[in-house]
């Protein structure tokens, strides 16, 4: 069974705070996704990973930036957090393949004060 | 460009009733449809995928392109299934552009 964690459920920061959120997968998928989930906005995708070092912007890039120096982890970066950043924050793999479904990690729920 | 509508934020129904949950598209390209669901409390996950034309916990969904619809269908609703949906839009190789979710809450 696949496995994608997330270093943390709960995150508080404040405003102009650096932030990372880290993804861990057990699988040996290539890809991977992070996206955002909001109310009535449902998710929607920040950036995702194709291999190790390469990195495509997704729907709503701005603001964040991404990290993988591992094909195992994939790391979100907030360089500047602003209290528009408030948000579920979901990690996803995915092997190649057709139609290989995409595999979510349980959530972290960040807080920007 | 593509877009994936999900009409009802919100659905209720009787437990036993049949549900419906709808699901348009729009994709210039060839479309790949999926289902996710999230339990209270639990991770998202796939339901099914129309490519494989199975029938998951009850669900079934056609692909429709005619009316570009993905409606996800269950003929008699239990309480377990009251979850949030999503409806998914496969486009290009690694992307998955997603609805804005239903919640479904089947009534005892």
């Amino acid at each position: 069974d696949v496995k994608v964690t997330q270093s943390s459920r709960y995150l508080v920061k404040r405003t102009g705070e650096k932030v990372f959120l880290e993804c861990v997968q057990d699988m040996d998928h290539e890809n991977m996704f992070w996206y955002r989930q909001d109310p009535g906005l449902g998710l929607r995708l920040i950036y995702f990973s194709y291999d190790v070092k390469m990195k495509e912007k997704g729907d709503i890039p701005e603001g964040y930036s991404v990290s993988r120096e591992k094909k195992e982890r994939f790391s979100l970066i907030l360089e500047s957090a602003s209290t528009n950043q408030t948000s579920m924050y979901l990690c996803a793999s995915r092997g190649t393949g057709e139609s290989q479904p995409q595999h979510f990690g349980d959530g972290t729920r960040l807080s920007i004060l | 460009a593509q877009r994936v509508t999900q009409p009802e934020k919100l659905l209720s129904v009787f437990k036993g009733a049949p549900v419906e949950l709808k699901c348009n598209y729009s994709y210039s390209g060839s479309p790949e449809l999926f289902w996710y669901v999230q339990y209270s409390r639990q991770r998202l996950q796939l339901l099914l995928r129309h490519i494989s034309r199975e029938s998951i916990k009850g669900f079934t969904a056609d692909l429709n392109k005619g009316e570009t619809s993905f409606h996800l269908k269950k003929p008699f609703a239990q309480e377990e299934d009251s979850a949030m949906y999503y409806c998914a839009l496969k486009t290009g190789a690694n992307n998955l552009f997603f609805g804005t979710g239903t919640r479904l809450t089947v009534i005892p």
